[in-house]
């Protein structure tokens, strides 16, 4: 079964910071991977997803992540933190279950700011 | 449209209402989801419906019952919950394939007295 850890459950940095949050994924078969974003009271966005066509996935928002088989990890980083980007972020894989995909989550990461 | 639609945003129930919540997107998605999320988790999942027909019940209370009409509507019958029911409930849509990743609701935020 496939599975997916994030580690730290909160992150903080200074504005202007690089931003690097962590996953790896545990998969039988090669994986599709994805980063989203949820911001309080609202629903997740898909920032960015790995499908095999490229390790290096740019996403919205100046958010990138490398697809690293020899690790089996998919950092999700930004150059340059704004405070805009304060929210939880979720990685996740792609999990086949009979006929269906289901996405299995990280327990996500809280991204804190700092001025 | 790239948006999945889910009212009502707040709900407030007792516990021997129904209500009902809803969701609806008009990107041709077949495959259909609710989830459950409590406050600093990831979103749990509920339901599954795969061209309109229920595929996955994490075996969830008949208190809760899905029902699909069409290709664009999801609905979550609600009944007799309890206090611990209290969540986001968020609808997620995708193509039936697993690299399209899934489109989500901006969910209802439910409450149960």
């Amino acid at each position: 079964a496939q599975s997916v850890t994030q580690l730290g459950s909160h992150v903080s940095v200074s504005e202007g910071a690089l931003v690097l949050l962590r996953c790896n994924y545990s998969s039988s078969v090669p994986p599709y991977l994805f980063w989203y974003v949820q911001y309080p009271n609202q629903g997740l966005q898909l920032l960015l997803k790995y499908t095999s066509a490229a390790t290096l996935v740019k996403g919205i928002n100046g958010f990138e992540a490398e697809f690293k088989k020899s690790e089996t990890s998919f950092h999700l980083t930004k150059p340059s933190a704004h405070m805009s980007d304060a929210a939880e972020y979720f990685c996740a894989v792609s999990d086949q279950r009979d006929s269906n995909y289901q996405l299995i989550w990280g327990a996500g990461t809280k991204l804190i700011i700092k001025p | 449209d790239t948006e999945v639609t889910q009212t009502p945003k707040h709900l407030v129930m007792g516990m021997t209402n129904k209500k009902s919540l809803k969701c609806e997107q008009h990107m041709g998605h077949r495959a259909m989801y609710w989830y459950k999320q409590k406050a600093k988790k990831p979103p749990e999942l509920m339901f599954v419906y795969s061209y309109e027909k229920l595929s996955i019940n994490e075996s969830v209370p008949s208190r809760f019952s899905p029902e699909c009409p069409n290709s664009s509507l999801l609905n979550l019958h609600l009944h007799a919950l309890q206090p611990e029911d209290s969540a986001l409930y968020l609808c997620a849509s995708s193509y039936s394939g697993p690299e399209g990743g899934y489109t989500f609701g901006s969910g209802t935020r439910l409450t149960v007295v």
